[in-house]
């Protein structure tokens, strides 16, 4: 079954300001990560957030995650053109052999 | 250099044929993956193998084979094809994959179109 909702589906901004992407999960997990993919590509990994982490930078890019609610968020400041993309999170779950579960996605288009 | 590689990029074959798809990983790694990439987005994973072991086996059906001749390739084969199978195809590579997820590294994907 599917683990990562991310909401909104579709999110378009003017270059410059920010996107915020939200993403809820269903059970345990070890990490959440959040991946981009242009159209066409494979996936590129942003950033991993581990469980016992509440927040994380990475250039442009901040994570948040809250164990509680069993949500993450992607802040992408100062938006680009080329960050138009679709955003997935993927959790991550605690044990042996696990394997990531994909959200739908987010389709960001960042207007010049 | 290419990290993972796949080929080919683009697959167009008749209902019935049987088709493979290469993958191979230059980073070291230990386990390569498989993904499904249906129209809407949504990404599966269909398999998994460690050192050539199989580790993940999702619910596929089974003229889905995957072959893992060393740990570099993971190749993937299809019987029988059928138009929903039609989807682009993913491998992926990552450090370890024995325990909790870890950062996986992705192709650039093999649009297959079934006719």
């Amino acid at each position: 079954s599917q683990q990562g909702e991310e909401d909104p589906q579709a999110l378009s901004i003017q270059e410059g300001e920010n996107a915020t992407m939200n993403c809820s999960y269903k059970t345990s997990i070890n990490n959440l990560q959040w991946y981009r993919q242009n159209s066409g590509r494979g996936l590129v990994h942003l950033i991993l957030i581990r469980s016992n982490e509440r927040e994380k930078h990475s250039g442009r890019l901040r994570v948040t995650l809250d164990t509680s609610k069993k949500s993450s968020s992607l802040l992408i400041t100062a938006s680009r053109a080329a960050d138009t993309a679709s955003y997935f999170c993927a959790t991550g779950q605690t044990g042996a052999n696990s394997k990531l579960t994909f959200g739908k996605g987010i389709t960001l288009s960042v207007r010049p | 250099d290419t990290a993972v590689s796949q080929t080919p990029k683009y697959l167009v074959t008749q209902m019935g044929n049987d088709k493979s798809i290469k993958c191979e990983q230059n980073l070291g790694h230990d386990t390569m993956y498989w993904y499904k990439q249906d129209s809407k987005k949504f990404l599966k994973i269909m398999f998994s193998y460690n050192n050539k072991e199989l580790i993940i086996n999702e619910t596929v059906p089974n003229r889905f084979s995957p072959k893992s001749p060393d740990k570099a390739h993971l190749n993937l084969h299809i019987n029988s094809l059928e138009l929903g199978d039609s989807a682009v195809y993913f491998c992926a590579s990552s450090q370890d994959g024995r325990g909790p997820a870890d950062t996986q590294y992705f192709g650039p994907g093999t649009r297959l179109t079934v006719l």
